[in-house]
């Protein structure tokens, strides 16, 4: 099966702008997953979609927002960009057959720098 | 909010010896504890994963312990080599479905 994709890999904005990003998981998934990944902060939670809807949300402004598709492909979108939301912006996908955490494997990243 | 400490910061040992990170997570109700081995310029990767009915397991040269009394589990690496660098992440499961807080990582350098 092919992995976690994530489309751009690369993105530079400037202050004030938006930006989209995309994430097809690996076939069969259907939970989606974003996470913000910085030198400061590392790894942190976003928010987590299944099945179409939004099943967490992590502690981030309304800037960041996300949907998934009903073939689990998402996006996630931060309006009004601010320096500090450079970083690498990591989904992962999940079976979620399980009721409870299930394994999660990730994209390569889209590193989004904004000047 | 949920919080997983993650220590030592850095690590280094020699080719040949074992390596062990420790974690400690403080939501009661987590039960999947996932290590990520994330290496520079590329995604982090699962190596190993315990689940709160399990107390130990292992995958040849890896091995995760968890103590749920004590709300921590450790990762243990031996006979390591050098490919064995890189930064390695915990998580925790908390709440319900996907959601997880991430040690800040561990950098662990094998010295030949």
């Amino acid at each position: 099966k092919a992995g976690v994709t994530q489309t751009p890999r690369y993105l530079i904005k400037t202050r004030g702008q938006q930006v989209t990003l995309s994430c097809s998981p690996i076939s069969g998934h259907r939970s989606v997953s974003w996470y913000q990944q910085t030198p400061g902060q590392g790894l942190q939670f976003l928010f987590e979609y299944f099945s179409e809807t939004q099943r967490n949300k992590g502690n981030f402004p309304g800037r960041f927002s996300g949907r998934q598709f009903s073939n689990s492909r998402s996006e996630m979108n931060v309006s009004t960009l601010e320096l500090g939301d450079s970083a690498l912006y990591l989904c992962a996908s999940s079976l979620a057959a399980l009721a409870g955490a299930d394994t999660q494997y990730f994209g390569p990243g889209t590193r989004l720098t904004v000047l | 909010g949920e919080n997983v400490e993650q220590h030592p910061s850095t690590l280094s040992v020699q080719e040949g010896d074992s390596a062990v990170i420790k974690c400690t997570y403080s939501d009661s109700a987590s039960n999947y504890f996932p290590w990520y081995k994330q290496e520079l310029g590329k995604r982090p990767q699962l190596i190993i994963d315990i689940r709160s009915n399990v107390g130990e397991k292992k995958d040849q040269r890896i091995a995760v312990t968890l103590n749920k009394t004590a709300k921590h589990f450790s990762l243990h690496i031996t006979e390591t080599q050098p490919e064995d660098s890189a930064v390695y992440f915990c998580a925790a499961s908390i709440g319900n479905g996907q959601n997880f807080v991430f040690g800040p990582g561990t950098r662990l350098s094998v010295l030949p």
